[in-house]
């Protein structure tokens, strides 16, 4: 079964600092890469979609990815209390199902 | 960027009572639909996919009677609870695809809270 995990967390930063977000993926055929952000009693938001290995900078997102890890990571450059929320990692599973890992819960502390 | 477009917002209701939500791509086609329910606290559920002019696929354990799926058009997926009960209370979320490329995102419409009394 194709699987995508992640740290559930919750992951808690200083207003400020960098927020290191982590998944990874069981299905070595993946081609599609997404990060959501999920605020809690909302849907799910796209930030960022990565497609080749290395790193994708959109602002202060940067996403990161290592095909042969099978690994992908999103990047919060100078956190901010705003981006406190549940984000969650997507992987492009094939036949247009994506799978979504459970999610990581950041808090930036302000 | 895409908009998916989902209404009502929020429902409440008797049991007993036949909902029905809608989801509509704004400004794109959109041949696969999603949708998702979430209890609090929980991650997103897949329970369906959405195909227009077809048969929707459900996932394992979710009741095709219970919930019916239409995709009459490329712009718009409908999901009906029918004879909905309290343990149907949740969060409903649709989503969807552009037809465009490959590897398209998925865009998630805001989301139907359905509480049961």
């Amino acid at each position: 079964q194709k699987e995508v995990e992640q740290n559930s967390g919750p992951l808690s930063v200083p207003e400020g600092a960098i927020a290191s977000l982590n998944c990874t993926y069981s299905d070595r055929g993946s081609q599609s890469f997404f990060w959501y952000r999920q605020y809690s009693g909302k849907s799910p938001e796209l930030i960022m979609s990565i497609y080749s290995n290395g790193d994708k900078e959109d602002g202060r997102f940067t996403a990161q990815l290592n095909k042969a890890s099978q690994y992908v990571s999103l990047l919060i450059r100078d956190s901010q209390p705003s981006d406190s929320a549940t984000y969650l990692c997507a992987v492009e599973a094939g036949g247009f199902k994506t799978i979504f890992g459970a999610g990581t819960r950041l808090f930036v502390k302000a | 960027g895409a908009v998916v477009s989902q209404h009502p917002s929020r429902v409440i209701c008797k049991s007993g009572t036949s909902v029905k939500i809608e989801c509509r791509s704004l400004d794109f086609q959109a041949t696969t639909m999603f949708w998702y329910r979430q209890f609090p606290k929980q991650s997103l559920m897949l329970m369906a996919t959405s195909n227009e002019g077809s048969k929707a696929t459900y996932e394992q354990g979710v009741e095709k009677d219970k919930f019916l799926i239409n995709h009459a058009s490329l712009t718009l997926s409908t999901l009906t609870v029918t004879s909905a009960h309290p343990e149907d209370s949740s969060f409903y979320i649709c989503s969807a695809r552009e037809d465009s490329g490959q590897y398209q995102p998925q865009h998630f419409g805001d989301g139907t809270r359905l509480s049961i009394l």
